[in-house]
């Protein structure tokens, strides 16, 4: 099994800020790797698919990249509504697998 | 497009539960499936896929011999029977459209609670 770990556990940014959320898979999942964001009592939304292609309705501040077994979700100026969790998982090998997951919270 | 998951809620360990989720706007007869669950203060666990025939499935180590993925394509109906359940299954289960990649999920329900306790 492919095992995903996000880091940090926890971000404390502003309003307007820049995010930079880290994915580490165990061995190599090639490209195939996607981005979810999860909110309190909400289904979780999918946000990047194939490590930088940004899902349908997905805002442009939203951005992924990396292959192999790093990747990176950026979050170029954080709204309001971004604070959320947010989780990477990959579709190389079966099980997919989920990351741990990082929580994006206002300092 | 909508999906509109029943059939939780709480069962003693050991006993059966059987998930329903019904697919609205999109061709679900066409679409490849899958069960992810939540548990409480934990991550996002996939559960089960089925391919849009129902020709191939395949699940999480945690659940196989124990859960059953199926669908109705004449009903636009997704199911997950649930047996020999255990406290660990404890969770918020969703169920989710593939994007077509085999792997990626990008329609989810609302999802369906099912606690195992005694």
């Amino acid at each position: 099994e492919i095992v995903l770990r996000q880091s940090p556990a926890t971000l404390s940014l502003s309003p307007g800020e820049r995010a930079t959320l880290s994915c580490r898979a165990s061995q190599s999942v090639s490209r195939y790797l996607a981005w979810y964001q999860q909110k309190p009592g909400q289904a979780p939304r999918l946000l990047i698919y194939d490590a930088s292609n940004r899902a349908t309705g997905i805002p442009a501040r939203f951005s992924g990249s990396g292959s192999g077994t790093d990747f990176t979700l950026t979050i170029s100026s954080l709204e309001p509504e971004d604070f959320a969790v947010y989780y990477c998982q990959q579709r190389s090998n079966w099980p997919r697998t989920f990351g741990g997951g990082t929580k994006v919270e206002i300092k | 497009v909508q999906l509109v998951e029943s059939g939780g809620g709480v069962v003693q360990p050991g006993r059966s539960l059987r998930l329903s989720c019904v697919a609205s706007g999109f061709t679900f007869g066409t679409t490849a499936m899958h069960w992810v669950r939540h548990a409480p203060g934990k991550g996002l666990e996939w559960v089960a896929f089925i391919w849009f025939d129902g020709k191939n499935e395949n699940y999480a180590d945690s659940v196989k011999g124990r859960f059953t993925i199926s669908r109705d394509n004449s009903k636009n109906t997704l199911y997950l029977q649930m047996n020999s359940l255990r406290a660990e299954d404890t969770a918020q289960y969703y169920c989710a459209r593939d994007l077509g990649k085999g792997g990626y999920f990008d329609c989810w329900g609302q999802g369906t609670l099912v606690t195992v306790s005694s």
